[in-house]
């Protein structure tokens, strides 16, 4: 069974510090991907990872991807208040209907 | 342009009551998703539909819950006898692509999902 880990899994931090979301996953996915979702908000689609090494970046958001230790990190650099959200990782589900599992999510507040 | 509405946004039941959510997808996808979010956990898949065919129903809780995508663009998502823990949030996600081209992002778009409370 695929399962996929966040940790931690709340985050608070001040404004102006860096830190890092970590996303651990069971099995051999072919793609991951990042969420964001604010209070009473669908999830808004951050990044999605293809192959191992893959790096992206928007703003003070970058994710990356090792495919042999099955990990993503989200790492965040001089957070700042409008960042504050739960952030979830997801990776597609065996079988080829596409669906996605996803992690327990990480709430993150950052405070002033 | 416009993403995927679902209705309504806010659902009371009795228990006991049946219910049916509504999604409409962005026009012209073919694959149609939907999932339950139960509070301060991460989304879990229930059904997936390829166009009108509903090639995946092992996530649905239990034979009260009914998917149908009749006519491949708009799904219904009923629950029957509604009980208290079916009280979460479910969600609706579209894609453009088939799961199985390799190497594409396979993007989901989500929509606002409807927050159902049993009581």
């Amino acid at each position: 069974e695929l399962k996929v880990e966040q940790n931690p899994l709340f985050l608070s931090m001040q404004e102006g510090k860096n830190y890092t979301i970590y996303c651990n996953y069971s099995t051999t996915s072919d793609r991951l991907y990042w969420y964001r979702q604010d209070p009473g908000k669908s999830l808004e689609s951050l990044f999605v990872l293809l192959s191992n090494g893959a790096v992206k970046q928007e703003g003070r958001l970058m994710a990356s991807l090792d495919t042999k230790a099955r990990l993503s990190t989200l790492h965040i650099t001089a957070a700042v208040h409008d960042l504050s959200a739960t952030y979830f990782c997801a990776v597609l589900g065996g079988g080829s209907q596409g669906n996605l599992i996803f992690g327990k999510g990480t709430k993150l507040s950052v405070k002033p | 342009g416009a993403g995927v509405s679902q209705s309504p946004r806010y659902k009371v039941a009795k228990r006991g009551q049946d219910v049916a959510l509504r999604c409409d997808p962005i026009s012209g996808h073919v694959s149609l998703f939907w999932y339950q979010q139960a509070l301060g956990q991460g989304p879990e898949f229930l059904t997936y539909f390829q166009n009108e065919a509903q090639l995946d129903k092992s996530g649905l809780p239990s034979d009260r819950f009914f998917a149908e995508r009749p006519e491949g663009s708009v799904s219904t998502l009923k629950i029957q006898r509604t009980q208290q823990e079916d009280s979460a949030v479910y969600l609706c996600a579209s894609s453009f692509l088939l799961p199985s081209l390799a190497g594409a992002p396979l993007e989901q778009y989500f929509g606002p999902g409807t927050r159902l409370t049993v009581t």
